[in-house]
């Protein structure tokens, strides 16, 4: 139980281009999924809490506009990077609240920006 | 404010070898919730194990271990007799209070060779 997908798992774009990378809740169902960033040999960084039907919260320093999110269901939110840079280019994580206000994670998103 | 220090960067053993992994944390929350997370080269974050902070009963599971004591605010994690499956990252967390978002410490890389 508490699996936790996340689609696509690598993608390499030009940059300018937007893209969309999506975490499913899939046999629960999530009030609140979050988003985090990792680079290379270091922790989690949070960016957003998303909850479901309402506007996500951004963490400090976190652009609203460039990191669109979206949880429109229970099951399925979705994180929107705009205009790409290589700066963005990073290891992108999601994660589900499910039993017990646990925190199960997808397999991460590795984005690329040429 | 909430704060997890792992304080063990890099932790290098020989199979079979037991090996604990430190946690310390820091809230003013009495009410409170600690987590490890194992992080293999694949990128997924694996839940391992989940510790409110009014069960203070150490927890076993097969080769897992984890001791927890709020006198010294720690939660440790051991592994015995480690097996080369074991080379991961392992992250441990806190979430406290009526916020749902998780305060990660940095992790230790654990590598476990033949």
């Amino acid at each position: 139980g508490a699996v936790v997908s996340q689609h696509p798992s690598r993608v390499i774009c030009k940059s300018g281009t937007s893209v969309k990378i999506e975490c499913r809740s899939l046999d629960f169902q999530a009030t609140t999924m979050f988003w985090y960033r990792q680079f290379p040999k270091q922790s989690l960084m949070l960016m957003a809490t998303s909850n479901e039907g309402s506007k996500a919260t951004y963490e400090q320093g976190v652009e609203k506009d460039k990191f669109l999110i979206n949880h429109a269901s229970l099951t399925l939110s979705t994180l929107t990077v705009t205009s790409a840079h290589p700066e963005d280019s990073s290891f992108y994580i999601c994660s589900a609240e499910g039993f017990f206000d646990t925190q199960y994670f997808g397999p991460g998103t590795r984005l690329t920006v040429l | 404010a909430q704060k997890v220090t792992q304080a063990q960067t890099e932790i290098s053993v020989v199979e079979k070898e037991d090996v604990t992994l430190d946690c310390v944390y820091e809230t003013r929350d009495t009410t409170y919730y600690l987590f490890w997370y194992k992080q293999p080269p694949s990128g997924e974050l694996v839940f391992l194990i989940r510790r409110n902070s009014f069960d203070e009963q150490n927890e076993i599971s097969g080769r897992y271990s984890w001791n927890f004591q709020k006198s010294t605010s720690s939660f440790n994690f051991t592994i015995t007799a480690s097996q080369v499956v074991d080379s991961a990252v392992y992250f441990c967390a806190l979430r406290a209070g009526a916020n749902s978002k998780l305060t990660f410490g940095k992790g230790i890389t654990l590598s476990v060779r033949p």
